[in-house]
């Protein structure tokens, strides 16, 4: 049974990085089948997304926080992190990963993200 | 302001049917398909509906998703009190080159 869990400080400071980890157990990362990607929940907010990664190390970004995200993979490790820089306490959120499965069908494209972790809260604070 | 329109909330009877809209234009919904997720207090986002109307392995029939244009639609029949949760569609949108969800809808069971 596929699990996610994040890993990572639950508070950093304002203008610097928040560095997470997603560790994926049960299966491995080295999928062609899927991405696997970072969204996150301010509190009491909806849900934005971060971006994707597939296990070759191709990675893709929101566009409004693409110049602050990189998004890495560990395929010996079965893991993969995400790095935000610059924080504020707008950053401030609960970090989920998620298991992306992304592909063309009829011309339509098909997105969507079935296995979740449980989250980590990241507050961004001096 | 989320790029996909949904009602902030819905309520009805134990046993009763609500459905949640979602809308959104031709860059995301009216060309690609939607999938929902459900969310209890407390925990994480749950895949309820993908590929605008199909259901995981584990997910009751008592969910039901379709799309007409550029609107989707979440309904739940039979509802429960554990039903009680926040309820976000999502999908591609080809001109932003970014996931969209929606705001996300609170379903009360009265």
């Amino acid at each position: 049974q596929l699990q996610l869990q994040e890993s990572g400080p639950g508070l950093v400071r304002p203008s610097e990085t928040l560095s997470l980890t997603c560790t994926v157990s049960g299966d491995s990362i080295r999928s062609s089948a899927y991405y696997w990607g970072w969204i996150r929940q301010p509190p009491g907010k909806g849900l934005e997304w971060i971006g994707s990664i597939y296990y070759t190390g191709n990675s893709y970004y929101n566009p409004s926080l693409k110049s602050r995200v990189t998004i890495s993979v560990d395929t010996s490790k079965n893991q993969f992190s995400l790095k935000l820089n610059s924080v504020t306490a707008a950053d401030t959120a609960i970090y989920y990963c998620a298991r992306r499965r992304y592909y063309k069908l009829m011309g339509a494209t098909s997105d969507a993200f079935d296995i979740w972790g449980q989250g980590t809260m990241v507050t961004v604070s001096s | 302001q989320s790029v996909l329109t949904q009602p902030p909330s819905v309520s009805a009877a134990p046993g009763q049917k609500v459905t949640i809209s979602c809308s959104g234009s031709s860059s995301n919904i009216g060309n690609n398909y939607v999938s929902w997720y459900q969310q209890l207090p407390g925990t994480a986002p749950k895949l309820l509906i993908y590929e605008n109307d199909k259901r995981p392995s584990g997910i009751p029939d008592r969910f039901s998703g379709s799309k007409s244009g550029t609107s989707a639609t979440l309904g739940i029949t039979g509802l429960q009190t554990g039903d009680e949760a926040d309820y976000y569609c999502g999908t591609w949108d080809g001109r932003l080159s970014d996931v969209v969800f929606g705001g996300g809808t609170k379903v009360t069971v009265l």
